[in-house]
């Protein structure tokens, strides 16, 4: 699977928008972007995935550069229980998953 | 209307002492999975059951194995936990098949090695 790259950490100010930005420049025709959080000492949280077009959702917005080597993960109004790691992954399968790094977004009041 | 289940949320054991873990769901989803995730950093897979077919990732290792009796229930075996062991390990499902199936996890059991 494709790897791919994530700010180690960002803040954002409540109710401001939280533009989280992951690059996967290797990745194939065939697998999709998924974005999951993860509230601390909790299981992660399926947010959004799409393949090549643009994403929205209740939680957030996906948008995916056209030659998808890069997309943005888009939270409208941050809300301080957005405060997460927030993780993109690539996938073929949508079966197996390999978390990257991931970016801890802090919304500060 | 919990969807994930494991228990316990805690569990300690003696190094070297067999322990497992368990992991049931109320969604009838076909995949099952097991993540380790270790204190500060990205869960990591260890291996996933599409209906009975077994899936063990390469890395994994021996020390850990895998049963799942049935669509509802899965079990986490560690036969001699090592210190490096201590982590979270996360169990989750998602439907049959496909690309655009989410997964859904469990709140995880911590487990500590004494």
């Amino acid at each position: 699977d494709a790897k791919t790259t994530q700010p180690t950490s960002m803040d954002c100010a409540e109710g401001r928008a939280a533009n989280l930005p992951c690059n996967h420049s290797t990745i194939s025709g065939n697998e999709y972007v998924y974005w999951y959080r993860q509230i601390h000492s909790q299981g992660p949280q399926y947010i959004i995935h799409g393949l090549k077009n643009n994403e929205t959702n209740e939680m957030a917005s996906l948008i995916i550069t056209e030659d998808r080597k890069s997309s943005t993960l888009i939270l409208p109004h941050a809300t301080l229980r957005d405060t997460a790691v927030y993780y993109c992954i690539v996938s073929n399968t949508g079966n197996q998953f390999y978390f990257g790094t991931g970016t801890s977004l802090t919304v500060i009041p | 209307d919990a969807m994930v289940i494991q228990n316990p949320r805690y569990q300690v054991t003696q190094f070297g002492k067999p322990v497992t873990l368990s992991c049931s769901q109320t969604l009838n989803h076909n995949v099952m999975y097991w993540y380790q995730q270790k204190s500060s950093q990205a869960p990591k897979l260890l291996f996933h059951y599409y209906d009975k077919d077994f899936n063990n990732e390469a890395d994994t290792p021996d020390n850990f194995q895998s049963r799942r009796p049935n669509t509802s229930f899965c079990f986490l075996d560690i036969r001699s936990p090592g210190l490096g062991d201590a982590a979270m390990y996360l169990c989750a499902t998602s439907r049959k098949g496909g690309v655009i199936y989410e997964q859904y996890f469990g709140p995880g059991t911590r487990l500590t090695v004494t």
